[in-house]
């Protein structure tokens, strides 16, 4: 059973602290999404990758979040330093692009990271 | 500036009856639209899709219809069934093939026995 994972599930931390969540796309899939969701605007879209290389970063307040791939099998997203407005539920996705293939694929979603910062 | 906007918070539905959520988009270029539903504690699960060259999309209980003119899809849910009460978000793409998703806020759906 195929899922994307990721971790911690749920982090409560102090306003200066870093924060950092990880994902672990299915296994296979070559594109990788981060989301925000809050009450206010929904889902939002921070950055995603297609083979490792960041494709779309412009969501993603640039001077105290980042996002890299380290190998295919990870996904960080970090925030530095964490500020209250921050807390939300983060969301990693991913998804298989092919050449030639279809024009949009299905992303699949992991549980979430529910962060909190006081 | 919220290209997708989903205007109900909250819809309540008697079992059996028909569920209807709407979403409104404001950018002409979006050729391409999602629901995706999301239960508690879960990350959102693809439900069906609808190309901008259709108008309509049927996949047993749930039916996407998009008026292009009016910039308005909606997810049509019939008979609704207790465990479709989740919060359901739609969803668009800009660009063929993009893969970008800009999603609206949501709409929690629940259907009273």
């Amino acid at each position: 059973d195929a899922r994307v994972t990721q971790t911690p599930r749920d982090k409560v931390t102090e306003m200066g602290q870093e924060v950092t969540m990880r994902c672990q796309p299915i296994l296979g899939h070559n594109t990788v999404f981060w989301y925000r969701q809050t009450m206010m605007q929904g889902l939002e879209l921070l950055a995603y990758f297609r083979n490792r290389a960041p494709l779309d970063d412009s969501g993603m307040p640039k001077d105290r979040f980042s996002a890299e791939m380290p190998d295919a099998t990870l996904a960080t997203l970090k925030i530095q330093p964490s500020e209250p407005r921050d807390s939300a539920v983060y969301f990693c996705a991913s998804g298989l692009v092919l050449n030639g293939g279809p024009l949009y694929n299905e992303q699949f979603f992991g549980p979430g990271t529910r962060l909190t910062v006081l | 500036d919220q290209q997708v906007k989903q205007n109900s918070p909250s819809l309540s539905v008697q079992e059996g009856r028909i569920s209807i959520l709407n979403c409104d988009y404001t950018n002409s270029m979006f050729d391409y639209f999602l629901w995706y539903k999301k239960y508690p504690a879960e990350g959102p699960t693809f439900l069906i899709s609808i190309s901008s060259i259709k108008d309509k999309n049927e996949d047993g209980r749930f039916t996407v219809f998009l008026n292009k003119s009016a910039k308005h899809l909606s997810l049509h849910i019939v008979p609704s069934q207790p465990g479709d009460s989740a919060v359901y978000f739609c969803a668009a793409s800009g660009v063929q093939g993009a893969q970008k998703l800009v999603f609206g806020q949501g709409t929690r759906l629940t259907i009273n026995p």
